[in-house]
């Protein structure tokens, strides 16, 4: 359990939708990444925020957002969905704000777009 | 962009064969990072490496960091079944978030 917590772990939507989903980092930990894994590829990094602050932006389309709130959950906000949006979507915190460190990952969120 | 690669993709092998995969930035890294996924799991972090030359071993795993910090490798001896998954690097510069490989997911034939 590496005390990172998502929810929902499972999502099935339809084209044009839109979803949240939820993070609580481990205890302590100041910043938050939200990765997308899409079938047999890598971790595509989405966004960071440290602190209730965005801290970095990686290939997040303009249909998402994201937010960090004062008790450092986060969410993930994806609208207008597609098709090519079904992936696992893993959040992850660390102590820090900035790439030392080791990242605990959440299990994910498993997004199906029909 | 800072871009990480990754080979092999995929790698098979008998248990009780070694393993390595390969890792390789674009540019020059503060540190890198190895993790491994188990099917169905989430990435779990293995080991960092920050100095040029740096090797670290972990039981059969033995993680090394390029003179140039550039380049990572990650050797297993003797698999065995448990280590099946998917492992992935990830490099780190300044104070940009990690990069991750794309991952090589290693079966094990017993």
């Amino acid at each position: 359990d590496s005390g990172v917590t998502q929810t929902p772990k499972h999502l099935i939507t339809a084209t044009g939708q839109r979803v949240t989903l939820r993070c609580s980092p481990r205890s302590g930990d100041l910043s938050v990444y939200w990765y997308q894994q899409s079938l047999d590829q890598g971790l595509q990094f989405l966004i960071q925020y440290y602190n209730g602050e965005e801290r970095a932006k990686g290939n997040i389309l303009e249909r998402f957002s994201a937010q960090q709130f004062p008790d450092l959950h986060s969410e993930l906000n994806l609208s207008s969905l597609e098709l090519g949006d079904s992936a696992l979507y893993f959040c992850a915190s660390s102590e820090q704000g900035v790439d030392t460190g080791e990242l605990f990952f959440g299990e994910g969120s498993r997004l199906t777009v029909l | 962009g800072q871009q990480v690669m990754q080979i092999p993709q995929y790698q098979h092998v008998q248990e009780g064969e070694d393993f390595t995969t390969y890792c390789n930035s674009s540019t020059t890294l503060s540190n890198i990072q190895w993790y491994k996924q188990r099917p169905g799991g989430h990435p779990v972090f293995l080991i960092q490496l920050v100095k040029s030359g740096e090797v670290k071993k972990q039981k059969r795993l033995t993680f090394q960091f390029g003179e140039a910090k550039k380049n990572s490798s990650l050797h297993i001896t003797a698999t065995q079944t448990t280590d099946v998954g998917t492992y992935f690097c990830a490099g780190g510069s300044g104070n940009t978030p990690l990069v991750f490989g794309k991952g090589t997911r290693l079966s094990v034939i017993a």
